[in-house]
């Protein structure tokens, strides 16, 4: 089976500016986490998403949104980027609802830098 | 609510054994194991249940203490792979806490 795919892998913006990264699911799984990752916070919850439908979020301005699609790709949106969203944004797919009971598989993830 | 993992940083020579403890201030259902290493994704370990359901890796093992909301990672006899950031992961309410991180480095 392929793995949890990202794309893109690095990205550059600047302040002010919105950004869109895309995450695929190991074939079959419902479930798409994403987490944000930085030097001085480590890695951080964002949000669960499965069967389409937002279950779970971390405590996260409301300019960090995201959706999934009928076939469990998600996206994760940014906007009105600021410095400090300068990060590791990885996403992870598991089988079922529920990040605490089930294995998670992470992607790659996409480097963002805010400029 | 992050749990918090001791110690920060161990070194070791390849053979050696290693414990990794992480702590957390809300009770525990389950926890994780994830091993991340350098610009790389974390990669799963282990999960242990409440009611003491373990799943995870053959040469790698935890113990989960419920009552101490705590719950420890052994390495034992290390080989150079082992090296990286170990984080151990708990759910707390609709949240997933990752912990605040073991860096880990065997030296041959």
């Amino acid at each position: 089976k392929a793995g949890v795919t990202q794309t893109p892998r690095y990205l550059i913006k600047t302040r002010g500016q919105q950004v869109t990264l895309s995450c695929s699911p190991i074939s079959g799984h419902r479930s798409v986490s994403w987490y944000q990752q930085t030097p001085g916070q480590g890695l951080q919850f964002l949000f669960e998403y499965f069967s389409e439908t937002q279950r779970n979020k971390g405590n996260f301005p409301g300019r960090f949104s995201g959706r999934q699609f009928s076939n469990s790709r998600s996206e994760m949106n940014v906007s009105t980027l600021e410095l400090g969203d300068s990060a590791l944004y990885l996403c992870a797919s598991s089988q079922r609802l529920g990040t605490g009971s089930d294995t998670q598989y992470f992607g790659p993830g996409t480097r963002l830098t805010v400029l | 609510q992050q749990p918090v993992q001791s110690p920060q940083a161990v070194i070791l020579r390849e053979g050696e054994d290693a414990v990794i403890n992480c702590s957390s201030s809300k009770a525990l259902y389950s926890v994780h194991w994830y091993r991340q290493k350098h610009g790389e994704a974390p990669v799963f370990l282990m999960i242990l249940l409440k009611g003491g359901e373990q799943k995870g890796h053959e040469k790698i093992s935890a113990s989960f203490n419920e009552k101490k909301q705590q719950s420890s990672l052994y390495l034992t006899a290390s080989q150079l792979s082992y090296s990286g950031t170990y984080f151990c992961g708990t759910s707390a309410g609709n949240q997933f806490y990752f912990g605040t991180g073991t860096s880990l480095t065997v030296i041959p």
